[in-house]
């Protein structure tokens, strides 16, 4: 089956630094990425779908400029989470579009801000 | 708008036990595909099952089945025989066509199986 990954698995980083998700499919391409946030006991929230080589589409509510996502590859999509703040701790989840619309989801990251 | 409602917080089952978890949607399009996900505390998403607007036959997966009911705008995941392993978050997901395949997650049913 596909398999995604992220990196890393966890992070811990200070307020006010930036930090980023790698997400990969490793045995196919995807045109098309996902990124979630997951509260503790809460639902996957879409942050935004990335696209290879153009511009992400975020979901509204969502600060672009404080989510940055970049999908340079047909395998890799990056979220940096620019100027971390406290309430940015979350589980980030990202998921592959596969060819026929199903989503293959990577293991999760789960980010700290102290 | 679509949405995708899961009114039960949290269950119990004994262990071996068949559970319906509930899942009603919203949507005023024709197209459309229904899935279950099983989320572990190691919070990784294991898809279960997966139900098209138009298949006529309810999926079925093993020890999963989804009861499909169009009219209602349900589509119940079934786990028959029960195992402590099943223990996890569920959540029933919708994808919108023309969407490019995003995906819209209902609030999740947390399932404890007892032994």
């Amino acid at each position: 089956g596909a398999v995604v990954s992220q990196h890393p698995s966890w992070v811990i980083c200070k307020s006010g630094t930036s930090v980023k998700i790698e997400c990969r499919s490793l045995d196919f391409q995807a045109t098309t990425m996902f990124w979630y946030r997951q509260f503790p006991k809460q639902s996957l929230m879409l942050m935004a779908t990335s696209n290879e080589g153009s511009k992400a589409t975020y979901e509204q509510g969502v600060e672009k400029d404080k989510f940055l996502i970049n999908h340079a590859s047909l395998t890799l999509s990056t979220l940096t989470v620019t100027s971390a703040h406290p309430e940015d701790s979350s589980f980030y989840i990202c998921s592959a579009r596969g060819p026929n619309y199903e989503q293959y989801f990577g293991p999760g990251t789960r980010l700290t801000v102290t | 708008a679509q949405k995708i409602t899961q009114t039960q917080p949290g269950m119990f089952v004994q262990e071996k036990e068949a559970v319906t978890l509930d899942c009603t949607y919203d949507t005023s399009d024709p197209s459309y595909g229904l899935f279950w996900y099983k989320q572990p505390s190691s919070g990784e998403m294991i898809f279960l099952i997966y139900q098209g607007s138009y298949d006529q036959q309810n999926a079925t997966e093993g020890r999963y089945s989804l009861n499909f009911q169009k009219a209602r705008k349900s589509a119940n995941l079934v786990i028959s025989a029960s195992q402590l392993g099943d223990s996890a978050m569920y959540f029933c997901a919708m994808r919108p066509p023309d969407q490019g395949g995003k995906l819209i997650f209902g609030q999740g049913t947390e399932l404890s199986v007892k032994p």
